[in-house]
């Protein structure tokens, strides 16, 4: 089945940086969502974006609904150690399926 | 409270049994999904359904076989047929076409092991 390039795969900061991440597809979407997912849990909805050039926050997290419906980024402000975990974008086209990114594995070293 | 409830949380089987994994939802959704993921990888949809009696297959749905006899509850069986099926198993739902939104809520997940 079909994946989005999510990038970073894996990223090592230190607690109080920015961070960015971002997913890329070949194909066009009519929504973003962007997911958290902790160690042995499910995801957890973080963001939900539905308008190419959208900017949504949410606290600290901000996104962005690509202009050109092909992408979607991913911010987190000032970073804390629960921020760890593994970050997943999905789009989707019709309302029936996701699509979702590899992933971009968080880790905050205080 | 609403949610969606997963049980059990870990499940060890022999191979060559079939298992059950169970899936409910009191969100009063309409549509529900079952994924599956492997260590360090994204979700794969196995099954989903957007109304009672009906279903549909995702992208790696052999070996696996569902139903949906009621609206709240979406049970997944992983048959013998499944070659590799050990893995982390995730369900989840959404209002659906007549709710409106089709942005997707996961229960907490089956680890499922197969020995």
């Amino acid at each position: 089945g079909q994946q989005l390039n999510q990038s970073p795969q894996s990223m090592f900061i230190q607690e109080g940086e920015d961070v960015s991440m971002n997913c890329t597809s070949s194909s066009i979407f009519n929504t973003w969502l962007w997911y958290k997912q902790d160690p042995g849990e499910g995801p957890v909805l973080l963001i939900a974006l539905y308008k190419a050039g959208e900017l949504t926050s949410n606290g600290r997290l901000t996104a962005q609904f690509g202009i050109t419906r092909k992408d979607s980024f991913l911010n987190i402000s000032a970073s804390i150690p629960s921020d760890v975990g593994i970050y997943f974008c999905a789009g989707q086209v019709n309302t029936d399926k996701l699509i979702f990114g590899t992933g971009t594995r968080l880790q905050v070293f205080p | 409270d609403g949610g969606i409830t997963q049980s059990p949380k870990y499940l060890f089987r022999k191979e060559g049994q079939n298992v059950t994994l169970s899936c409910e939802q009191n969100l009063n959704h309409d549509a529900m999904y079952w994924y599956r993921q492997d260590p360090g990888q994204g979700l794969r949809l196995i099954y989903y359904s957007q109304i009672v009696n009906d279903f549909q297959k995702g992208d790696i749905a052999e070996g696996y076989s569902v139903s949906r006899e009621k609206k709240e509850s979406f049970p997944l069986t992983v048959t013998s047929a499944q070659k590799n099926p050990t893995a982390f198993y995730l369900c989840a739902s959404s209002p659906g076409l007549a709710g409106g939104s089709d942005t997707q809520y996961f229960g907490p997940g089956t680890r499922l092991t197969v020995l």
